[in-house]
């Protein structure tokens, strides 16, 4: 199994200003994803992140205001950048190992 | 595009009782994972399913994989106080790298 962390686990940020969320994997997977999580929904996947290639957006996200970084295989980050309050979420990193998903505990965001 | 219905939205039972799930789709789907997410934390991978009729058991939680391959219900007998919590059927998009679709989850309460 892997053992996903990320920091930090919750923030309260001011509108217009930028966040960035780490996630550490215990084991080196080559996929990892990010997904948002507003308050009483489901999980949005946001980009799939591959180390050594550019990240992979679904529709209705892009790059400019979510860049992501994945510098090896075992650490990723996602900036949420100029955010509004409509930014505030719970944001899950996520990772694929042995055909299994596996979730971080989660970034709680508010922006007011 | 690929959806999972999932109902119900939410339960309220009393602690012994046996729980029922599902989630339909009118895609079919090669894999159906379901999860639990606690309060404050990220989901956990509670059964996974590969073959259509498939009948899988994790301690006192069923799941099947339906013959169709558009269906999957989660089963939990003599709940505790610990099930609270909300539970997601998901799958993966098709002609992804392995992203996740989510239901929008049964969010259950056991009252003791």
């Amino acid at each position: 199994s892997a053992v996903i962390s990320q920091k930090p686990s919750r923030d309260i940020c001011q509108r217009g200003t930028s966040l960035t969320i780490q996630c550490q994997v215990d084991s080196q997977v080559t996929m990892m994803f990010w997904y948002r999580q507003q308050p009483g929904q489901s999980l949005t996947l946001i980009a799939t992140a591959n180390q050594g290639s550019e990240a992979t957006y679904e529709s209705g996200f892009v790059i400019d205001k979510f860049p992501i970084s994945r510098p090896n295989l075992t650490f990723s980050t996602l900036t949420v950048s100029n955010m509004s309050p409509e930014d505030s979420s719970i944001y899950l990193c996520s990772a694929r190992l042995s055909d299994t998903q596996y979730f971080g505990p989660g970034t709680r965001l508010t922006v007011l | 595009g690929q959806q999972l219905n999932q109902s119900p939205q939410s339960m309220f039972i009393q602690e012994g009782e046996d729980v029922s799930m599902n989630c339909t789709s009118s895609s079919i789907f090669n894999t159906w994972l379901w999860y639990k997410q606690d309060p404050g934390e990220g989901p956990v991978l509670l059964i996974a399913l590969y073959k259509a009729g498939e009948l899988t058991s994790n301690g006192r939680l069923t799941a099947q994989f339906g013959i169709t391959r558009k269906d999957s219900f989660l089963n939990i007998s003599a709940s505790i106080p610990s099930d609270v919590g909300i539970y997601f059927c998901a799958g993966p998009v098709s002609g992804s790298q392995g992203n996740l679709i989510f239901g929008k989850g049964t969010k259950l309460s056991v009252k003791p």
